[in-house]
């Protein structure tokens, strides 16, 4: 069974600063990736999605995230944070058939200080 | 707009109640999903149907039950059976051919 590991559960960054949060994920072929955004009792919102193709996808917000095979990561980045982003992020992995269903890491909490 | 709708967002239910959490949704989307959301277990998924009249359990079944009569509709019981029901709770949706998920807002329910 795939699985997913997001090994910080907690990151604090300054305002301007870069991100990058780290997504690893264990799975025989190549899955789909996903990244989400969720803020405090809200639903979760896509950021992103690879499926196949160029390894560096662009997503809404200024986010982006990179495909790595060697390393089976699948890295959130943003050049430079604003106030907003503060939330929780999950990256989630995924597979055709079966359902299409999603496996999800245990999140990221991004606190951001002005 | 289209979108999914997910009632109510704060619910309460004294323990051994039989609750159901509803899901609606008009985006047209062939599947759907509940998700459970504990602090610092991210989601682990429930239940999921592919088309109506059809569903299957997933990761943590247990306690509850999910019917699927019409297209727009996943509504999810928490049964007394469920040892832990205080949770976060979250409906999704997909349609076919696209793989990423629409989520509704969520429900928090807290049994006392």
């Amino acid at each position: 069974a795939q699985s997913v590991t997001q090994p910080d559960i907690h990151i604090t960054v300054s305002e301007g600063a870069s991100l990058e949060l780290r997504c690893n994920y264990s799975y025989g072929a190549t899955p789909y990736l996903f990244w989400y955004v969720q803020s405090p009792g809200q639903g979760l919102q896509l950021l992103l999605k690879y499926f196949s193709g160029d390894t560096l996808v662009q997503g809404i917000k200024g986010f982006e995230a990179e495909f790595k095979r060697s390393q089976s990561s699948f890295n959130l980045r943003k050049p430079s944070v604003h106030w907003s982003d503060a939330a929780e992020y999950f990256c989630a992995v995924g597979l055709t058939g079966g359902g299409n269903k999603l496996t999800f890491g245990t999140g990221t909490q991004l606190k951001v200080e002005l | 707009d289209g979108g999914i709708t997910q009632s109510p967002k704060y619910l309460f239910r004294k323990e051994g109640q039989n609750v159901t959490l509803s899901c609606e949704q008009n985006l047209n989307h062939d599947a759907m999903y509940w998700y459970r959301q504990d602090p610092g277990q991210g989601l682990r998924l429930i239940y999921y149907s592919q088309i109506v009249n059809d569903f299957q359990k997933g990761d943590i079944a247990e306690g509850y039950s999910v019917s699927r009569e019409k297209k727009e509709s996943f509504p999810l019981t928490v049964t007394s059976a469920q040892k832990n029901p205080t949770a976060f709770y979250l409906c999704a949706s997909r349609a076919a051919g696209e793989d990423g998920y629409t989520f509704g807002s969520g429900t928090r329910l807290t049994v006392v």
